[in-house]
């Protein structure tokens, strides 16, 4: 069973079209995020939700917007596709858990979408 | 903002050989996280270090937080070819706040 699952996997597409990628998790997890991935493996946080409300929104092109139909599923749309979007983008989700040495709050990752702008 | 460094960004390891590598941030953290992406996959979560001076062991894997939360550093013994791979720590200044990702410190063994 996939705990954080995003489609499509690949993504080649040509500048200036409007994508969609999809993200879910089966895990009950109350916050998803979107992570962007470069070409030197740094990894960046885009958005993130919390029971389906926008809690951190960082400096990302108004070009992506995120949209959260449920605390489940974290879809990601972009306009207007640039070259510099080719990248990995990867789908978390977390949890607050209580514990011994603390709250602690694992992220776990989608496999990725690798998206390509030609 | 809040930044994490890690160092090395590249460790190239002789199957066998020791090696650490470090994460710095340049805010106090309220806990630090280690992940690892094997190539091609994604970051899986590997530990979360709490206490000042913390220190955890996973197997040949040692991990530790440094007095003033503001460092931390992953050291492999003997390592192994499935020890290739991108290391990232990820750094909370707060409960409930963004993780912030250092450039991670990528791993290549030599058999």
């Amino acid at each position: 069973d996939t705990a954080v699952s995003q489609t499509p996997k690949y993504l080649v597409t040509q500048m200036g079209n409007d994508k969609s990628i999809k993200c879910e998790q089966n895990l009950g997890h109350d916050t998803m995020y979107w992570y962007k991935q470069d070409s030197k493996k740094f990894l960046k946080i885009m958005f993130s939700y919390n029971n389906k409300e926008l809690i951190i929104n960082e400096t990302v092109p108004n070009r992506f917007s995120p949209k959260s139909p449920d605390k489940a599923h974290l879809n990601l749309h972009i306009n207007s596709l640039e070259l510099g979007d080719s990248a990995v983008y990867f789908c978390a989700s977390s949890h607050l858990l209580p514990g011994l040495a603390g709250l602690q709050e694992t992220q776990y990752f989608g496999p990725g979408t690798r998206l390509l702008v030609l | 903002g809040q930044q994490v460094m890690q160092i090395p960004q590249y460790q190239h390891v002789q199957e066998g050989e020791d090696f650490t590598t470090y994460c710095n941030s340049s805010t106090t953290l309220s806990n630090i996280q280690w992940y690892k992406q094997r190539p091609g996959g994604h970051p899986v979560f590997l530990i979360q270090l709490v206490k000042s001076g913390e220190v955890k062991k996973q197997k040949r894997l040692t991990f530790q937080f440094g007095e003033a939360k503001k460092n931390s550093s992953l050291h492999i013994t003997a390592t192994q070819t499935t020890d290739v791979g991108t290391y990232f720590c990820a750094g909370r200044k707060a409960a409930g706040n963004k993780l912030t990702f250092g450039g991670g410190t990528r791993v290549l063994v030599k058999p």
